[in-house]
This record gives structure tokens, sequence and C-alpha cells, in this order.
């Protein structure tokens, strides 16, 4: 079946420490975003890639990388100037960064402090 | 700023009635609203769409319907189902924003509906 998928499901950082979260689609999509949803608040923007070898900075791109050398692949990198990092993150796809597309979402990574 | 707002976090409906979710918007730039649900531990599910060009749109137990000059759209499940019972959050986008598909989400409404 096509899809997003993330992982891992949860992942635990120390203090200092980088950690990659994966996200791989297999829906041939162009676009692929990576969101940060925190308790009571809406999904925030992190990065977002329109074509391959190319990627934007979202609305909370500080201490966060990502690249995006495969077109079914956007890994999100969570650095240790990343202070807050605890929070869902949420990996997306659409089929162009068009007017009109709807995202579609991988079933998240749960990060959390050690 | 809050663009997108969903001022009610909780919603609690009795089987087989009307729910109804609400979202206001503040960037008259806006003219692509989506609806998601999100059941816990998993991602958003795209549910409903509508363009600024229509003030209602329907999928089954699912109508949109948008007011441009409130900026409010609001979401209405009927008749309400058990298996409804999850987050729903609104999305808005503008088409002007140099094609960056770029969503602006809501904080949630959950919807509980009780047998």
């Amino acid at each position: 079946d096509g899809g997003i998928t993330q992982s891992p499901k949860y992942l635990f950082r120390k203090e200092g420490q980088n950690v990659t979260l994966s996200c791989e689609q297999n829906l041939n999509h162009d676009a692929m975003y990576w969101y940060r949803q925190d308790p009571g608040q809406g999904l925030r923007l992190i990065y977002y890639s329109q074509i391959v070898n190319d990627f934007q900075k979202g609305d909370i791109a500080e201490g966060y990388s990502v690249s995006r050398e495969k077109k079914e692949s956007f890994p999100l990198t969570v650095t240790s100037a990343q202070k807050n990092p605890t929070a869902f993150y949420l990996c997306a796809s659409s089929a162009r960064t068009e007017w009109g597309q709807p995202q579609h979402f991988g079933d998240g990574t749960r990060l959390s402090i050690l | 700023d809050q663009q997108v707002k969903q001022n009610s976090p909780s919603l609690s409906v009795q089987e087989g009635r009307i729910s109804i979710l609400n979202c206001d918007y503040t960037n008259s730039m806006f003219d692509y609203f989506l609806w998601y649900k999100k059941y816990p531990a998993e991602g958003p599910t795209f549910l409903i769409s509508i363009s600024s060009i229509k003030d209602k749109n329907e999928d089954g137990r699912f109508t949109v319907f948008l007011n441009k000059s409130a900026k409010h759209l609001s979401l209405h499940i009927v008749p309400s189902q058990p298996g409804d019972s999850a987050v729903y959050f609104c999305a808005a986008s503008a088409s002007m924003s140099g094609n960056t598909g770029k969503l602006i989400f809501g904080q949630g409404t959950t919807l509980q509906v009780k047998p």
C-alpha cells in the first residue's frame, strides 16, 4: 500500500545530542513537509521541500536541519541547538506544492528528552 | 499570531445527532481550507476541503460551510457516530503564497460522540 512511513515511533534524546527522524514515502509525491505538534497547539511547519535537492525553512526552523537527496526520503535532524525538542513530529507529502493539494501524513515520531 | 483559531478545545455530542466544529481565520488571503481528523498516536487524515469560490462542500456525512465575510468555516457531521471521536484540525492556505503548499493549522477540537 502507498503511504508515508515515519521511524522510529518513539525517540529519546540526551542533552547535547543530535537525533535524526526518518520519513519515507512511496506515493511518488514531489513535496514533503515536517511539522511539530505541541500539546494544545496546532501543527507548526519546520521545513518543506518542493523538489529533490531543494528545501525551505518553515516557521520554526531554528535548531533543525533537513536533506532531500531522494524523492522518497526527507529526514529531519533535531540538533543540540533545539532547546525544547520534546514534541510530536509529523511528516507529510503532497503531489505538488500547489493550491488545492491536500497533504498526506505519516503516523508521527514522539521525541522526548532523557 | 494565531491566524487560524479553533476556539472550542472540546465538544461532546450524542450518537445520531449533529456535530458542528468551528474555525475562524484572520488572514483574508486564505482561499483554500481543509479539515483533518486525528486519532491518538496517528497522523492526521484528510477529511474534506473547500475553496473560497464555494460556500459549501459536501461528502457523505461531512459538510463544510465557508462564510468569507465572517472569516469563518464550520464542519458538520450528520449523523455523528462513535467512530467520529477524534481531534479535528482545520487548516488554511493562500494560493498567493508562492505555490509553497504551506498550510496553517488551528489548535484542534476534540470531538467525543457518546453512544
